[in-house]
């Protein structure tokens, strides 16, 4: 049972344009969801974050949406460099469990942008 | 500041023989996690400790994992005898507190591979 999917395994964008990539989750439970960038060979790194309090996180030229009722979220690089080529992985907990740090990933989405 | 250190990085092995993979998380992390990562997918958490003690390996596969974290710091993680649905790559992450808001620091990996 999936609980949170990627449903794009790969995105593919010009330099400078918006990447959009996307997730969805099915347990109502979640209510903390987090974004991890992984290059090759290298371990996940910490990306952003939004709590369900919120529906828009922004750093930077990241910014993540959520939208509880659809159980959806987004993450969006404006304008997107070549350096942001990897994979991202959506991650999410349920703050309210007795396992709070545990997080659920999707499969993965593979960005690549075009110089 | 070291980031999380894991040996080996690569490991080919026959099916049936032990494995084992070491992490060093950060210094001063008490939180420490064992993901497996088959290929195309997330990570999944395999074990969470807390100091010495295992606060969640509800997903290791007890039959033929084993996981240690003897003095709270540094953790083995084993598998005897190793399948060739084991092949993956096997992350260890670090924190400080497992709390949900605590961000998790990846290492590498150790990429296991099963013949």
């Amino acid at each position: 049972d999936q609980q949170v999917k990627q449903n794009s395994p790969s995105l593919s964008v010009q330099e400078g344009r918006i990447s959009i990539l996307n997730c969805d989750y099915t347990n109502s439970m979640f209510d903390y969801f987090l974004w991890y960038k992984k290059y090759p060979a290298e371990g996940p790194t910490f990306l952003i974050s939004i709590s369900s309090i919120k529906d828009k996180n922004e750093d930077g030229r990241f910014t993540v949406f959520l939208n509880k009722s659809a159980k959806h979220l987004s993450l969006h690089i404006v304008p997107s460099q070549p350096g942001d080529s990897a994979v991202y992985f959506c991650a999410a907990s349920a703050t309210s469990s007795s396992n709070t740090g545990k997080l659920i990933f999707g499969q993965g989405t593979t960005l690549q942008v075009k110089p | 500041e070291a980031g999380v250190v894991q040996s080996p990085r690569y490991k080919i092995i026959e099916k049936k023989q032990p494995v084992a993979f070491w992490c060093n998380p950060i210094s001063g992390h008490n939180t420490l996690y064992w993901y497996r990562q088959n290929l195309g997918q997330g990570p999944e958490l395999l074990i969470r400790y807390e100091n010495e003690e295992a606060v969640d390996d509800s997903q290791l596969p007890k039959d033929r994992f084993s996981a240690e974290r003897l003095k709270g710091v540094d953790s083995t993680l084993k598998i005897q005898p190793a399948e060739l649905g084991d092949s993956a790559v096997y992350l260890c992450a670090s924190s400080f507190g497992g709390g949900f808001y605590n961000e998790q620091f990846f290492g590498p990996g150790t990429r296991l591979t099963v013949l």
